[in-house]
């Protein structure tokens, strides 16, 4: 069963730049949640979507947006980039929420200059 | 505010001996702990979780212990394999809503 499968890997922007991000869940999975990673900061939670809807968000300004689609495929969008926000951005899928467990991709690592 | 905290950010054991990691948490509405593993260039991987309702539960090499009066949990792994060299992350919820995470613990083990 293949995994959680985000794309692009790597990306690089400039300041001021948005960016989209997407996310496909393992196969039957419809829970799907999205988590900052940035070195002393640990992982941080931005949102998770459930059957299109989002359930939860995160401490995260406004620039900071998803979406889950029927599929239960996600997006997360990061607009007017500033340099904080250079960091390894990380998809998680369960099948449906209040599991505690999720499966991980390998995260989407964004640079910006 | 750092809600579930790893005071820890490395560790070195020698293989075969007894890994301790540690991890403290300040919110008494959590009820659910779980420990990853991630790897370079890889996703965090679920390892072993514990409900507020226990104080240990264990998964071969590895126990998660939860003393709940002290907000603490750790985890041991015992023997310690060169494969478990990795960056692990503690994370806490309440009703298994939205995780919380620690800032990670790498351990290096030492051949």
């Amino acid at each position: 069963k293949a995994g959680v499968t985000q794309t692009p890997r790597y990306l690089i922007k400039t300041r001021g730049q948005q960016v989209t991000l997407s996310c496909s869940p393992i196969s039957g999975h419809r829970s799907v949640s999205w988590y900052q990673q940035t070195p002393g900061q640990g992982l941080q939670f931005l949102f998770e979507y459930f059957s299109e809807t989002q359930r939860n968000k995160g401490n995260f300004p406004g620039r900071f947006s998803g979406r889950q689609f029927s599929n239960s495929r996600s997006e997360m969008n990061v607009s007017t980039l500033e340099l904080g926000d250079s960091a390894l951005y990380l998809c998680a899928s369960s099948y449906i929420p209040h599991t505690g467990e999720l499966f991980f991709g390998e995260g989407s690592r964004l640079t910006v200059l | 505010d750092q809600q579930v905290k790893q005071n820890s950010p490395s560790l070195s054991v020698q293989e075969g001996r007894i890994s301790i990691l540690n991890c403290d948490y300040t919110n008494s509405m959590f009820d659910y702990f779980l420990w990853y593993k991630k790897y370079p260039a890889e996703g965090p991987t679920f390892l072993i979780s514990i409900s507020s309702i226990k104080d240990k539960n264990e998964d071969g090499r590895f126990t998660v212990f939860l003393n709940k009066s002290a907000k603490h949990l750790s985890l041991h792994i015992v023997p310690s394999q060169p494969g478990d060299s990795a960056v692990y992350f503690c994370a806490a919820s309440e009703k298994r809503e939205k995780l919380t995470f620690g800032t990670g613990t790498r351990l290096t083990i030492i051949p």
